[in-house]
């Protein structure tokens, strides 16, 4: 059973830190790995995707993988109470053919 | 250029009836994959459709059924509901199946059986 492993939180986060959001998943398959962000009542967005260990950087989201831990985090720098959602961390492989597997997430609070 | 587009965005349904639900994906978009999503959990796969050809299916029971279109629509088909089906069904539409290639979500449709 391939699992995706999310702290449920909530995270509670002041405006203007960073945010850490942290995902482990157990298929050592595991190729691809997105981030998505979910409003209350809503679908989820796309946020990040990352395919190769190390960092990678898009505006004020990093997204880290880290294949060799099975391991894969994002960081939200100054955080805004508009990133206050649900993140998601989705992996997917081959050998499923790349359906999404799905962490519970993390619900991120951002104090003002 | 359209998003991927659900319909209805809401509905409900009596326990033992019937459900079609709709998606269109964008353009140029040949995979369709359906999820359902209960309340505070991550969402479930249920169905991948490529090229019109089912690719992949989750662990839901024969109840569940779906189909692509020569235009790359997608419809979901839930018999004999029961108070569990109760969900958010997520369409989410990919150019291929691929290693690299991300997932874009209709905005849902929120299905509850009384």
């Amino acid at each position: 059973q391939k699992e995706v492993e999310q702290n449920s939180g909530p995270l509670s986060v002041p405006e203007g830190a960073i945010a850490s959001l942290n995902c482990t998943y157990s298929d050592r398959g595991s190729q691809s790995f997105f981030w998505y962000r979910q409003y209350s009542g809503k679908s989820p967005e796309l946020i990040m995707s990352i395919y190769s260990n190390g960092d990678k950087e898009d505006g004020r989201f990093t997204a880290q993988l880290n294949k060799a831990s099975q391991y894969v985090s994002l960081l939200i720098r100054d955080s805004q109470p508009s990133d206050s959602a649900t993140y998601l961390c989705a992996v997917s492989a081959a050998d499923s053919n790349y359906q999404l597997i799905w962490g519970a997430g993390t619900k991120l609070i951002i104090k003002p | 250029d359209a998003g991927v587009t659900q319909s209805p965005t809401h509905l409900i349904k009596t326990r033992g009836q019937h459900v079609t639900l709709r998606c269109s994906p964008i353009s140029g978009h040949k995979s369709v994959s359906w999820y359902q999503q209960v309340l505070g959990q991550g969402p479930q796969f249920i169905f991948q459709y490529y090229e019109k050809e089912e690719r992949g299916r989750g662990n839901f029971p024969d109840r569940f059924s779906a189909r692509q279109f020569p235009n790359y629509s997608s419809e979901l088909n839930v018999n004999a509901l029961l108070l569990g089906d109760s969900a958010l069904y997520l369409c989410a539409c990919s150019l291929v199946p691929g290693y690299n290639t991300e997932a874009f979500f209709g905005q849902g449709t929120r299905l509850t059986v009384v």
